[in-house]
């Protein structure tokens, strides 16, 4: 199993500002994914982040907004950019194992004020 | 289009009785299903996966589910709930990447004494 280290595990920031959520893996892996889960809903697919390329955006989020960085095979970073209430969420990480199946961070919780 | 629905949104079940969670899902072809837990202030746990074959399949924690084709549905079961079972429980799918996922809505299981 990977085991992914997400932090900060929250934070709260001020309206405008942004907020960089770093993720880091145990182990070498290809793809690395991040969610978002905002306030009692389900999660939602932000984008897919492969080392080396662009990171894929899912419909609804753009890069200006959620931009990510993926400089190698173990580590990624999503910023929360010019944030707002609504942006109030917890964002997650995961990857893929290599065994059929996802593994998730712990999350980090963030609270726009 | 394609989705993921769990009908219950919260299930008040007494603890040592059965439980059952639903899901169903509308896909063109037959996904990739996973049932997830999440735990408060928890990140999410993987309790089982359906990718062919047994159309029942056992998962961690003495969880398991049944896949039914003709239904769209992949149901969660567990014949005794414990305590330690409250959580919120996510049905997910994917048709290419198991870690690129799409997620029902969730249902909160409460267990009462």
């Amino acid at each position: 199993s990977a085991v992914i280290s997400q932090k900060p595990s929250r934070d709260i920031c001020q309206r405008g500002t942004s907020l960089t959520i770093q993720c880091q893996v145990d182990s070498q892996v290809t793809m690395m994914f991040w969610y978002r889960q905002q306030p009692g809903q389900s999660l939602t697919l932000i984008a897919t982040a492969n080392q080396g390329s662009e990171a894929t955006y899912e419909s609804g989020f753009v890069i200006d907004k959620f931009p990510i960085s993926r400089p190698n095979l173990t580590f990624s970073t999503l910023t929360v950019s010019n944030m707002s209430p609504e942006d109030s969420s917890i964002y997650l990480c995961s990857v893929e194992g290599v065994n059929t199946e996802a593994f998730f961070g712990q999350g980090t919780r963030l609270t726009v004020v | 289009a394609q989705s993921v629905t769990q009908p219950d949104i919260h299930i008040t079940v007494s603890e040592g009785a059965s439980l059952e969670l639903r899901c169903n899902y509308s896909y063109g072809a037959t996904p990739y299903l996973f049932w997830y837990v999440q735990s408060p202030g928890q990140g999410l746990q993987l309790l089982l996966k359906y990718f062919s074959g047994d159309t029942l399949v056992q998962g961690i924690k003495g969880f398991e589910a049944e896949f039914k084709r003709s239904q769209s549905s992949f149901n969660l079961r567990k014949p005794s709930v414990h305590w330690s079972d409250a959580a919120e429980y996510f049905c997910a799918v994917t048709t290419d990447s198991w870690g690129k996922l799409q997620f029902g809505a969730g249902t909160q299981v409460v267990v009462t004494p």
